[in-house]
């Protein structure tokens, strides 16, 4: 199994500012990482697929970027509305599909 | 733009069998392009994959809940469901069925809102 790993585990970011969120893989995903954003009392949504891209409904200030096991997502300036938690997820090893542990991103 | 929703009981007793139902709409689940699957998200916790199925029936479950699991198909009615046995407390999550692509891009790109279940007597 591919163990993901996500850090840190809370990140306390103002208004404008650029947040960075890890994402560590135990063994090479290559570039099959996913990421998803998550708001309180609603489903995960898919936010970066193929480590890079980006889905259609994120803006561009969302970036995605890494390969083989360390990967980033970084979030240039924060928006009121980009305050969630963030899961990374592997499917380079399907059919065994893994998920990170969440960095939640909050008001500072 | 495919639709999923899950429904079912949100209450179920230890050591019973949990039954959920996910109905699409949008699209056909008998589509080659799409896998469908259930994750679940225990309270205040990550995600967790349970399992997918494929238009063929052919199951992919996670190898920590294979031996409860049991993942179909009703292509009747456009549906695909989740049966997981012997529950406990510890089995208590927001249950979320999900599809995802197929052949190397097996990233969920649609969810249902998900729905709660709890494991108590």
């Amino acid at each position: 199994e591919i163990v993901m790993m996500q850090s840190p585990a809370t990140l306390s970011v103002s208004p404008g500012e650029r947040a960075t969120l890890s994402c560590r893989a135990s063994q090479s995903v290559s570039t099959k990482l996913a990421w998803y954003q998550q708001k309180p009392g609603q489903a995960p949504r898919l936010l970066i697929y193929g480590a890079s891209n980006r889905a259609t409904d994120f803006p561009a200030r969302f970036r995605g970027s890494g390969s083989g096991t360390e990967f980033t997502l970084t979030i240039s300036s924060l928006q009121s509305e980009d305050f969630a938690v963030y899961y990374c997820q592997q499917y380079e090893n399907w059919p065994l599909l893994t998920f990170g542990g969440g960095t939640k991103v909050e008001i500072k | 733009q495919l639709q999923l929703q899950e429904s079912g009981p949100g209450l179920v007793k230890p050591s019973e069998t949990l039954s959920l139902t996910c109905t699409v709409s949008g699209g056909s689940i008998s589509t080659n392009i799409f896998y469908w699957g259930w994750i679940r998200q225990a309270p205040g916790e990550g995600l967790e994959w349970i399992g997918s199925i494929y238009y063929d029936e052919n199951t992919y479950y996670n190898p920590s809940l294979k031996s409860r699991v049991t993942i179909s198909l009703d292509t009747s009615k456009n549906q695909f469901s989740l049966r997981l046995s012997s529950v406990t407390a510890a089995d208590t999550a927001f249950y979320y069925c999900a599809s995802h692509d197929s052949s190397g891009y097996e990233y969920f790109v649609g969810w249902g809102p998900g729905i709660l279940v709890t494991v108590s007597s």
